[in-house]
């Protein structure tokens, strides 16, 4: 089975660059996480969506920072402008909530932002 | 107070040994607990989860649950060297599968 697919792998931008990262989940879960990791912070949720309906997006820190779940098979998280600081690993996890919590990473996308 | 602690270590043992690995939270509601590895460079990897009080063994890995003291461990049986990675905690406390992660603990297994 494919696992959670995520791209681009890496991307690099200059400062004041839209940012557009896309996750496919699972097929058949029906939770679909975004969080960022960096070593100072750690890993932090910025969004969740269940069935599609973002459910707390009280992570996302500020409004350059959006995402969008169209179908069940697709989200994305867009940062405009980006900055600097914005420069981190972004995974996307994946869950059924029907048949437990766990959560199951995709691969990351690598950001950097000159 | 952070909702989910880990010590940040490094904890270091050598090949062959039981690797103890520590978790705290604060919140008395939570309902399900987990266990994560990821390596360096690579996403984390979902190894154990947990939702009773008591152990639950999987080949090499046990987890310990105790809801009293608000601590969920994970023990490495026969560390090996490839075990060498980072060890995130992770507690659910709602319905919505939102999860709460630890600052993750540094593992390094000494051939």
């Amino acid at each position: 089975d494919a696992g959670v697919i995520q791209s681009p792998r890496h991307e690099v931008t200059e400062m004041g660059q839209e940012v557009t990262l896309r996750c496919k989940p699972i097929s058949g879960h029906n939770s679909l996480f975004w969080y960022r990791q960096t070593m100072m912070r750690g890993l932090e949720l910025l969004i969740y969506f269940n069935n599609n309906v973002p459910i707390d997006d009280s992570g996302m820190p500020e409004d350059r920072f959006s995402a969008k779940m169209p179908n069940a098979s697709f989200s994305t998280l867009k940062i405009q402008p980006s900055e600097p600081r914005d420069s981190a690993v972004y995974f996307c996890a994946s869950s059924d909530r029907d048949r437990g919590f766990e959560q199951f990473f995709g691969p990351g996308t690598r950001l950097t932002v000159l | 107070q952070k909702e989910v602690e880990q010590n940040s270590g490094p904890l270091s043992v050598p090949e062959g040994a039981i690797a103890s690995l520590n978790c705290t939270y604060s919140d008395r509601v939570s309902q399900s607990f987990f266990w994560y590895r990821q390596y360096s460079g690579k996403s984390p990897e979902l190894i154990m989860s947990i939702y009773s009080n008591g152990d639950k063994e999987d080949g090499r890995f046990t987890a310990q649950l105790n809801k009293a003291s608000q601590y969920v461990s994970l023990l490495i049986r026969d560390s090996q060297p490839s075990d060498s990675a980072t060890y995130l905690c992770a507690v659910n406390r709602d319905n919505f599968n939102k999860f709460y992660f630890g600052s993750g603990t540094k593992l390094n297994v000494k051939p």
